[in-house]
């Protein structure tokens, strides 16, 4: 993998599912990994720096994980709310490239 | 809470015109950056800022670009001569430490630019 890239692109869930999705970057050179959370018409909002192998975040009900060998991080949303639905976007490494989102929506 | 704030929140102008985007940073804070996002496209850095000179700066940032900080507050990026392919989405983001991607960047709302 040379770029970020991030699946699934969209995703629609019912209120109180819990999801996740995946940011994949080169698994050479890790520096760092951004997550942001991104509401339409809002700044995108910082969720996680992760930085070392085998790192896991938690803020509240969304958490991350990252696994650098293979080049991947996981974001996990519990219990998914209407308000948690923005697009979720992922960074990777010392030029801050950015995957191009996953759009979650969750119904209530 | 702080934040950065970024003016104007869209602004439309002719090819060929020069334009001046705004940025208020977070107040403490030391890095400063500008990124923009094509409609459609993912969001591509620009440059990094610190100490009031350029750190970082990606293959975009060519010479139509440069950017300021003209006083204590205010992050400016100017487009020379702007073409049809700058418009997109700018946003200006800021950090406490000099580190450039292990700090946690604080991201404005974007500034829209529509180039005619």
């Amino acid at each position: 993998i040379l770029n970020v890239e991030q699946s699934p692109q969209s995703l629609h869930v019912q209120e109180g599912d819990s999801t996740n999705f995946t940011c994949s970057f080169p698994s050479s050179n890790f520096y760092a990994l951004h997550w942001y959370r991104w509401e339409t018409a809002k700044s995108p909002e910082a969720l996680f720096v992760m930085t070392l192998n085998g790192d896991e975040k938690k803020k509240g009900r969304i958490s991350a994980t990252l696994n650098t060998k293979e080049g991947y991080s996981y974001l996990y949303i519990k219990g998914s709310q209407p308000e948690d639905s923005a697009t979720y976007l992922c960074a990777f490494g010392d030029d801050m490239r950015f995957g191009a989102g996953t759009r979650l929506t969750v119904k209530p | 809470e702080p934040e950065v704030t970024q003016t104007p929140s869209h602004q439309v102008t002719q090819m060929g015109q020069e334009v001046i985007l705004r940025c208020v940073p977070i107040s403490n804070h030391l890095y400063f950056y500008w990124y923009r996002q094509i409609l459609g496209q993912k969001v591509e850095f620009l440059v990094s800022f610190y100490n009031n000179e350029i750190s970082e700066k990606s293959e975009i940032f060519d010479d139509q670009f440069s950017v300021e900080r003209p006083d204590g507050s205010n992050f400016t990026l100017k487009i020379r001569s702007t073409k049809l392919e700058d418009s997109a989405m700018y946003f200006c983001a800021s950090s406490e430490f000099i580190r450039l991607s292990t700090d946690t960047q604080y991201f404005g709302p974007g500034t829209r630019l529509t180039v005619l």
